[in-house]
């Protein structure tokens, strides 16, 4: 089982700032097969990027997602208020499909 | 667009199973899997197994296996999860969520492979109390 190992757990920014979370593989995983998702309180997941680095559909451009191997980034360019959530990353090309822990990105 | 709706709250005494349902519409039943992932309170997200209602294909978590058994009624475009043996540990909401797919054949033997989840239900919370 590929076990993904996000940091940091919390992170504390300000609206307008730049917001990077890691995702780290316990193993290489083809940059295909690498997801994104936001999840607020009380909602489903959202996703976000797909294939590492494309955007889902209606997903704003201030979402990025880049790497390869066995570390994969998800960047926020400028923090709107409503980015403030929890986010996950996934692999979905070895079975068992396999979540991070999250990143709880919070209002400072 | 597919729209996943899922079924109300269920409370279960330990021991006990309950199975929860996800209708799919405004799309194919037969294009796509429904995936199942579960979230305790407070915690991360957990899969816990797929099917693919078109050819009947059924993949769980080694965890779940034994205990889970998802169906669906390509009728109906529902899937079902029933989850067995209930312990209090198993309190979470849980989520169907959709996923594209596909197949290679290789000396005869089909493998399937999985995409990301682009659409989810609301979710069901399951309680279970001792």
């Amino acid at each position: 089982e590929i076990v993904l190992t996000q940091s940091p757990a919390t992170l504390s920014l300000a609206p307008g700032e730049r917001a990077t979370l890691s995702c780290r593989a316990s193993q290489s995983v083809n940059s295909r097969h690498i997801a994104w998702y936001q999840q607020k309180p009380g909602q489903a997941p959202r996703l976000l990027i797909y294939a590492a680095s494309s955007r889902a559909t209606g997903i704003p451009d201030r979402f990025s997602g880049s790497g390869s191997g066995t570390d994969f980034t998800l960047t926020i360019s400028r923090l709107e208020p409503e980015d403030f959530a929890v986010y996950y990353c996934q692999q979905y090309g070895s079975s068992p499909v396999t979540f991070g822990q999250g990143t709880r990105l919070d209002i400072k | 667009q597919v729209q996943l709706v899922q079924s109300g709250a269920e409370v279960k005494k330990t021991g006990s199973s309950v199975k929860v349902s996800c209708k799919a519409s405004g799309g194919s039943f037969s294009s796509h899997t429904i995936t199942w992932v579960r979230q305790a309170p407070g915690q991360g997200l957990e899969w816990v197994g797929r099917i693919i209602p078109f050819l009947d294909i059924v993949d769980y978590a080694q965890k779940f296996e034994g205990r889970v058994t998802i169906t669906a009624d390509k009728s109906t475009t529902t899937a079902y999860m029933e989850l067995s043996g209930l312990r209090p540990d198993d309190t979470a909401v849980y989520y169907c969520a959709k996923e594209d797919y596909g197949g290679k054949s290789e000396d005869g033997t089909w493998t399937y492979y999985y995409y990301y989840m682009d659409v989810w239900g609301k979710g069901t919370t399951v309680t279970v109390s001792s």
